[in-house]
């Protein structure tokens, strides 16, 4: 898996656009670029993912600079239920997934 | 997205006992599923990968002995914490998936 780099923590303001970021300069060619995030008390619930192009669905906006050296998770308009840690992992579709420590993101009322 | 169930959701036992958490997926056959823990405050730690018809494979620093692992069906992987101490207290949690991998809802133990 690729090594990933992000703020250990982040406040947005309710009905606001969060942008979590995510450095992994050393991503390789054939490493996607995974979003998962993990609320209170729960097993970690799939976001989205991407390889080089934007990604969006219904929970989330990724966007993937043209490098893949970093990337950004947007949640369009936050609600409280968005708070949670948001991990970021780049890695091989069969690969096992290793944690980082995350993005501590607050919804602020 | 793909369901992955655990059962029992929650559980509290003596020391010196043993506890087995299934993990199962619901609509997808998986032949690899994955074994979590997770300490309060912690992120996520792999402890090993369930293989089905085969042997698991451990991460370092993981007691094979300790945490017994079967994958005996397509759908299904158990964890068997064996001899459980207080400090086996904590959250596991499994994932199963094809390309993606979904997380089960998690198994939180309270070894007394």
């Amino acid at each position: 898996d690729a090594k990933t780099t992000q703020p250990t923590s982040m406040d947005c303001a309710e009905g606001r656009a969060a942008n979590l970021p995510c450095n992994h300069s050393t991503i390789s060619g054939n490493e996607y670029v995974y979003w998962y995030r993990q609320i209170h008390s729960q097993g970690p619930q799939y976001i989205i993912h991407g390889l080089k192009n934007n990604e969006t669905n219904e929970m989330a906006s990724l966007i993937i600079t043209e490098d893949r050296k970093s990337s950004t998770l947007i949640l369009p308009h936050a609600t409280l239920r968005d708070t949670a840690v948001y991990y970021c992992i780049g890695r091989n579709r069969d690969d096992k997934i290793i944690f980082g420590k995350g993005t501590r993101l607050h919804i602020l009322p | 997205g793909a369901v992955v169930s655990q059962h029992p959701s929650w559980v509290i036992c003596k020391s010196g006992t043993s506890v087995k958490i299934e993990c199962r997926s619901l609509d997808f056959q998986a032949t690899t599923m994955f074994w979590y823990r997770q300490f309060p405050k912690q992120s996520l730690m792999l402890m090993a990968t369930s293989n089905e018809g085969s042997k698991a494979t451990y991460e370092q620093g993981v007691e094979k002995d300790k945490f017994l692992i079967n994958h005996a069906s397509l759908t299904l992987s158990t964890l068997t914490v064996t001899s459980a101490h207080p400090e086996d207290s904590s959250f596991y949690i499994c994932s199963a998936g094809e390309e993606t991998q979904y997380f089960g809802p998690g198994t939180r133990l309270l070894v007394l």
